[in-house]
């Protein structure tokens, strides 16, 4: 099992720029879930799907739209880049509705430059 | 608002001593207390949790102490070893409106056992 995957690793934009993120997970999963991680301020939420078929705002949605394709992929897209969205987007999955005492599993991240 | 606070921000510790790093949270809908484990270049990975009824436990060199009347909570690492360098997040989760369980984190620390 590959677990979670994040494509791409990393990728330099210019302001203004379009580009999507793209997550998968092989365990099976409900529930996926997009995170950003800037320095010294933990992880943040951006947009959850807690099945296939829904999704919801985060702590951190504006700028960035998703798209949960199939139980398997969840996507998060910048349709015009700014330099505050320079960092790095961690994918997490979680078994979903089974129980509070959930583990979410994170893939390794993609880095995010914008100039 | 900063619904969960650590402290400290990064933490220097000899090897062989005692980690010590403190949470609180607000939100007494909060009902399950993980810590995350990352690696420079990787995605966090679950290190251990807590359940609110349960004031103690313990995995290994890894313990959680938990104070529900003060609503804070502790992660202690005991005979810290050099491999132990990473940076730690405490976590609060909740039920979503949405049915899935969301992940709140505190800001990090950074862990450095020296030799």
């Amino acid at each position: 099992n590959a677990g979670v995957t994040q494509t791409p690793k990393f990728q330099v934009l210019k302001t203004g720029q379009s580009m999507t993120l793209q997550c998968a997970q092989d365990m099976n999963h409900n529930s996926m879930y997009w995170y950003r991680q800037d320095p010294g301020m933990g992880l943040r939420l951006i947009y959850y799907s807690a099945s296939e078929g829904t999704t919801d705002k985060g702590e951190v949605p504006n700028g960035y739209n998703v798209s949960r394709l199939n139980k398997r992929e969840f996507s998060l897209r910048l349709e015009s880049a700014a330099p505050s969205q320079t960092s790095v987007y961690f994918c997490a999955s979680s078994e979903g509705r089974t129980s509070y005492q959930e583990t979410q599993y994170f893939g390794p991240g993609t880095r995010l430059l914008v100039l | 608002q900063q619904q969960v606070k650590q402290s400290p921000q990064s933490l220097i510790v000899q090897k062989g001593g005692i980690s010590i790093i403190n949470c609180a949270y607000e939100n007494t809908a909060f009902d399950y207390f993980p810590w995350y484990q990352q690696f420079p270049g990787k995605g966090p990975a679950l290190l251990i949790a807590i359940r609110p009824d349960v004031s103690e436990k313990k995995e290994g060199r890894f313990t959680i102490s938990f104070n529900k009347s003060a609503k804070q909570f502790s992660l202690h690492i005991m005979d810290s070893q050099p491999g132990d360098s990473a940076t730690y997040f405490c976590a609060a989760s909740k039920l979503s409106g949405a049915g899935s369980y969301q992940l709140t984190f505190g800001k990090g620390t950074k862990l450095s056992v020296i030799p």
